[in-house]
């Protein structure tokens, strides 16, 4: 099974800072990696596939980058509405895998 | 406007069975793979089981194999888990998602305890 191991577990960080969350597979994944938000009460919503396409009406400060074998998402210009978890999935192969998470808090 | 819609959730004994079903609208269900995935309460989120268009190919997490089964009906735009031998650990928020999980149901909860 292929392990996505995602940090840091918790972040705070200010409005209108830059924010990065890496996931890193325990092997090779290609471009087979999703990132997530989830409010609390709500179902996760889809921000990034691919590893860097941006999915339909999330905002462009939301981005995913990749290199090598680690995997990152970027919030530029933290907003309020930017808070919650934010998870990995890796689908290049079943089982597939989440990472455990990052709690994003405003400071 | 895509939606997917679970229910058949519930209060439900150990080693008993449930069946959830996830009707599907706005998409042409046919012509995707579907999944579920779980949340345990303040938990992270968990892969359950993946169903081709055509239930050619399914797949399921190792903690559910043999307990748990995945299928459709194209016709009725419904995908469905029935789930057997229930155990404490299956206790979670049950999400359907759509194709590579681009789209998510508001999930149904199963609890499983005597």
């Amino acid at each position: 099974d292929i392990q996505m191991t995602q940090s840091p577990a918790s972040l705070s960080a200010s409005l209108e800072e830059i924010v990065t969350i890496t996931c890193q597979p325990s092997q090779g994944i290609g471009n087979y990696l999703s990132w997530y938000q989830q409010k609390l009460g709500k179902s996760p919503q889809l921000l990034i596939h691919s590893a860097t396409s941006l999915a339909d009406g999330v905002p462009s400060r939301f981005s995913g980058s990749r290199s090598g074998t680690q995997y990152s998402l970027k919030i530029n210009r933290l907003q309020v509405e930017d808070t919650g978890i934010y998870y990995c999935l890796q689908i290049s192969s079943t089982p597939y895998t989440f990472g455990a998470g990052t709690k994003l808090e405003l400071k | 406007e895509v939606q997917l819609v679970e229910s058949g959730g519930g209060l439900v004994q150990p080693g008993r069975s449930l069946k959830l079903s996830c009707l599907a609208s706005g998409f042409t269900f046919s012509n995707y793979g579907m999944n579920w995935i779980r949340q345990a309460p303040g938990k992270g989120l968990e892969w359950v089981a993946s169903i081709s268009s055509s239930s050619s190919y399914i797949y399921y997490a190792d903690t559910v194999k043999g307990r748990f089964t995945i299928s459709r009906d194209n016709a009725k735009n419904t995908l469905y888990l029935q789930m057997t031998s229930l155990r404490s650990e299956d206790t979670a928020l049950y999400y359907c998602a759509r194709g590579k999980s681009d789209y998510w149901g508001q999930g149904v909860m199963v609890t499983v305890s005597s």
